[in-house]
């Protein structure tokens, strides 16, 4: 029962490198996101995907990019990682507009 | 006005109290709501739904009051398992091709012997 998987679990990474992480969901869920969660700001929004073929921005998109490459996976890229990047990055999933999300146990990602 | 607030805390309770936390939302055509636990340093999970009848899992009651636009969490008996931080999550009117999910910040139990 994995539910959401992300891949890695920690990262660090020097200034200018890329990255991908990666997002995979085995409950044929429509809808999958990536937040970043920092200190005192709670979890922000940096993209979303509505269904297999669709993406749209969130509430902090700069300096990433995402793939919807098929319904189960949803992956967030860096292509010039920033310092302001360090952060801890979730993806999530869910069925419906009206249901809960599903985590995955986040991305410790930090940036030197 | 955020759309979503929370006292952050932290509530500071002794083992066997019962702690009560709101969460307040500013758009009242809002249609679904959650509550969330988080543990430092890990992904969030969730708790339960609040049904506008109210509900109850074992010592933990959500309740939902539409015409103050809050929900409210209700844990009885407080364990020292029970310190996490507890999110909020209230879903926005629908309308088409959007897909609007808010977060509040949390707020912060801790549980005390």
């Amino acid at each position: 029962n994995a539910g959401v998987t992300q891949t890695p679990k920690f990262q660090v990474l020097k200034t200018g490198q890329s990255m991908t992480l990666q997002c995979a969901q085995d409950m044929n869920h429509n809808s999958m996101y990536w937040y970043r969660q920092d200190p005192g700001m709670g979890l922000r929004l940096i993209y979303y995907s509505a269904s297999e073929g669709t993406t749209d921005k969130g509430e902090v998109p700069n300096g990433y990019n995402v793939s919807r490459l098929n319904k189960r996976e949803f992956s967030l890229r860096l292509e010039s990682a920033a310092p302001s990047q360090t952060s801890v990055y979730f993806c999530a999933s869910r069925q419906d507009l009206v249901q809960p999300q599903h985590f995955g146990d986040g991305t410790r990602l930090s940036i030197l | 006005r955020k759309e979503v607030e929370q006292d952050p805390g932290p509530f500071n309770v002794p083992e066997g109290a019962t702690v009560a936390f709101n969460c307040t939302y500013s758009n009242s055509a809002s249609q679904s709501f959650f509550w969330y636990r988080q543990d430092c340093r890990k992904e969030p999970k969730l708790l339960m739904s609040v049904y506008s009848s109210g509900n109850e899992d074992g010592r933990f009651t959500a309740q939902l009051n539409r015409a103050s636009q809050y929900i409210s969490l209700l844990i009885r008996d407080s364990k020292l398992s029970d310190s996490a931080t507890y999110l909020c999550v209230v879903i926005g009117a629908r309308s088409y091709n959007t897909d609007k999910l808010i977060f509040g910040t949390g707020t912060r139990l801790q549980v005390f012997p």
